[in-house]
Order: C-alpha cells, then structure tokens, then sequence
C-alpha cells in the first residue's frame, strides 16, 4: 500500500531550536509539495520540487526555512531556528507529472509542530 | 494570481439528504485541474473527486458528484445520500502546471461540514 511518510508525527520544542520535518514520497513520484496548515491561512504552499529540484519556494520564509530533496526518496523541511508563529501542521505530498498529465496529490499525515 | 473561495465556511445536512459544497477561483489559465479534497478530524487529506477543464462533462465519483461551470469560474461538490463518515473539512484546490515545469496547488479555506444523524 503505497503511501507518504512524514516524520515526526507530533513534534514539541521550544522557540530558537532547529527542526527538522522528513519526508518520502510514493516510489516513482517525481513531484513533491510541502504545505502549511494553520487555522488563520489555511493551507498555504511553501515548496514544489520536481525531479528533485526546487522549482517554487516562493512561500516560503527564506531566512529560517529551508527545503532539500537530498534523494529521490527522502525530502526534508528545515526551520532554524524555530519561532511560536511557526506552530502549524506541516503536509508533504508527492505526485507524478508527466508532459502535460499532471495527476492527484497524495498526502502524508502532517507533522504537528508546537513551539513554545 | 491564482484564488479559490469557498463562501460557506461551515454546512450541516442531515443523514442520507444531499448538500452542495461551493467553490469559486479565479485564473487566466485554460488548462487546469480542479479537485475537492477531504480532511476528517485524523488530519490525512483525501482526494474525494477530480476535474480536468478541459473536459464538458462533470466528474462523478458514486455518491460524490461536481457542478462544473467553466466560464463562471465555478466548481460546486455535491453529495447524495450523505453519511455519518462524509463529515470532514472540504478543500477545494486548484492546480496548473506551467510549461517552464513549474506546477501550482492552490486550496481555499475549506468548508466544514457535519452531518447530523
């Protein structure tokens, strides 16, 4: 049962530490998305790689976070350091894009960050 | 830019009635995808339907149905015979993939919907 996986679960740590969120996407999947949910925005895109290159990190805050796909099977969602705003669920999902065939994101369960 | 408005932030239908979910968004694009996702209270996102502009006819999936108005910018989900399992949070989503190779998955807000016994 293919799935994405997104590593910790819950994660709890206080304001000014580094974490670090993990994430594998279905096998063959060459897209992968990394979201942010918050009751206030909604779902809000931070990063798109495709092929394992960044192509849109525009949401994202440039000077804390970072995103890296360092292998086809493993992507990564860096804050350093961590700050109370920064508390939100944190989605990845991966996809398969192809020519013009663009087809259904599949999500992992999010990774809950609490930073206190 | 890209939006997608969901107007009702929250809706409640009765066991086995019917509700229609609005979505609205906004592109100068011609080619997209639109999808209706689900989020039950255990947080995973589920793709409940999907919509390919290009396509007339309107996607159906069992109880699960879209009203798809492409000149009026307009994608409402509709389900039939509606059950205790169907409460969840509904996003509407937009998605474009620009031929740089960029792609973009745009939500609305989400309509929370409870279904009463």
């Amino acid at each position: 049962d293919a799935r994405v996986t997104q590593t910790p679960r819950h994660k709890v740590t206080e304001m000014g530490q580094e974490v670090t969120m993990r994430c594998q996407p279905i096998l063959g999947h060459n897209t992968v998305f990394w979201y942010r949910q918050t009751m206030m925005q909604g779902l809000e895109l931070l990063a798109y790689f495709r092929n394992r290159a960044p192509l849109d990190d525009s949401g994202m805050p440039k000077d804390r976070f970072s995103a890296e796909m360092p292998d086809a099977t493993l992507a990564t969602l860096k804050i350093q350091p961590s700050e109370p705003r920064d508390s939100a669920v944190y989605f990845c999902a991966s996809g398969l894009t192809a020519g013009r065939f663009s087809g259904e994101l599949f999500f992992g369960e999010g990774s809950r960050l609490t930073v206190l | 830019a890209q939006t997608v408005t969901q107007s009702q932030p929250e809706m409640s239908v009765q066991e086995a009635e019917t509700v229609t979910l609005s979505c609205t968004y906004d592109t100068s694009e011609s080619d997209y995808y639109l999808f209706w996702y689900k989020q039950p209270p255990s947080r995973q996102m589920i793709l409940v339907i999907r919509q390919e502009a290009y396509k007339q006819q309107n996607a159906t999936e069992n109880r699960f149905s879209v009203n798809f108005q492409k000149a009026a910018k307009s994608f409402s989900l509709k389900i039939s015979d509606s059950q205790l399992g169907d409460a969840a949070m509904y996003f509407c989503a937009y998605k474009v993939h620009y031929q740089g190779g960029s792609e973009k998955l745009v939500f609305g807000k989400g309509t929370k919907l409870t279904v009463n016994p």
